[in-house]
This record gives C-alpha cells, structure tokens and sequence, in this order.
C-alpha cells in the first residue's frame, strides 16, 4: 500500500530564512512521481513542484527544491529566503501508478514572520 | 483564462436536497479529477475520468454521480445530501494519467449542509 507522510504538523519561520518540509512516503513501485502543492488560506491548490522516481538530479523551481533521497524514501520540499506570501498548508503527494490515484499527506503549515 | 474553473464557489443547502457541482478546464488536458477536502485539510479523491472514461471510482456513496459530457467538463452530482457531506470539492486535471503529470486544481466548491 502507498503511504504518504508529512510529521511536521505545523512551523514558524523568520522572513529570508529557509525552511525544509518533511515528506516520507512508501511504495513497492520503482515508477512513481512526488508533488508539491501550496494551499493558501484563500483555499486554491496550487502545483510547485515534482520529481520522478528516476529523476537523478533533485529538482528545483524558483525558490523551491526537493531535496530527493531515494533510498530513505524521502522528499523534502525546501523553500529558500521565505517570503510572507509563503504562509500557507504545503502538502506533498505521490502517485505510484498510471491509472491510480494521487495521495496526499497531511500537510504542514507554515507561518512565516516578519 | 482560467485554467480549471469550478461553479458554484459555495453552495449551502438543506440535508435530503440534491445538488450538482461544474467543472471546466481549458488546458486540453485528458484526465479529470474529483477530491474532497475535510474540515481537517486532508485531501482524498472521489473520481478520475480519462478521455471521458471512469478510471477511478474511490469508496465513495453512490449518492455521488460524476459525469464527464466531453474532456473539457466533470460534473459531480450529489443526491440526498448529508451533514457529513459538508466539505470543500476540489475539480482537477492532467494532460494525462501517468505518474508524472502534475495536477492543476480549480478553485473549490466549499459545500454547507445544514
């Protein structure tokens, strides 16, 4: 069964720092994709950033990173030089098959502070 | 130009009524999705519809209908509704089915059922 987990449950972080979300996941399946999405307190879901189960170089869009480590089954999303704007659920997801479904975890907020 | 949008944005109704939530999206994208969003943030999908055709069909009451008329739309009918059917409806879509299409997310349906 796929599994999807995200410990942090909630974080502060200062202004221009970074800060680096948590994601562990669990698939017997060697092709699999990894998401991340920002929901705002507006409510949208908004797609940051993904990674393939055979991508070798982490992947990177703007200020976010994923900081991808395979064999510890792990995806850490990392934002650099946070903005307020950043304040927001991030979720990551997992989906491990063509005709399945994406799962998500249960999220992190993240409250940046001026 | 919205990409996936979603009517109506909230919908508050009596339990036993029936009520019908649109979706629409522009990109050209293949494959449509259905999530529900808990008063806890965790996000889980209903139904996926490929080329119009039903992909995924999650443990959900048959009192929920999806109907895809063409690829561009995804309707999720609800009949008799419930108190436990209070919840934010997530529409997405993805150029395809595979692993590694991110999923773009149209606004929500925040639904009340008093």
């Amino acid at each position: 069964a796929q599994k999807i987990t995200q410990t942090q449950p909630g974080m502060f972080v200062q202004e221009k720092e970074a800060v680096t979300l948590d994601c562990t996941y669990d698939t017997s399946d060697q092709s699999y994709g990894l998401f991340w999405y920002k929901q705002p307190s507006s409510g949208e879901m908004i797609f940051l950033i993904y990674q393939g189960s055979y991508d070798e170089q982490n992947a990177t869009e703007g200020r976010y990173s994923l900081n991808f480590q395979k064999a510890r089954k792990s995806a850490n999303l990392v934002i650099s030089a946070s903005q307020l704007g950043d304040s927001a659920m991030y979720f990551c997801a997992m989906k491990a098959d063509s005709w399945g479904k994406l799962q998500f975890g249960a999220g992190t907020q993240v409250v940046v502070t001026p | 130009d919205t990409a996936v949008s979603q009517t109506p944005k909230y919908l508050v109704t009596q339990m036993g009524n029936d009520k019908s939530i649109k979706c629409e999206q522009n990109l050209g994208h293949d494959t449509m999705y259905w999530y529900k969003q808990d008063s806890k943030k965790f996000l889980k999908i209903m139904f996926s519809y490929n080329n119009k055709e039903l992909i995924i069909n999650e443990t959900v009451p048959n009192r929920f209908s999806p109907k895809s008329p063409d690829k561009a739309h995804l309707n999720l009918h609800i009949n008799s509704l419930e108190l436990g059917d209070s919840a934010v409806y997530f529409c997405a879509s993805s150029q395809g089915a595979g692993v590694a299409y991110e999923q773009y997310f149209g606004p929500g349906t925040r639904l009340t059922v008093t």
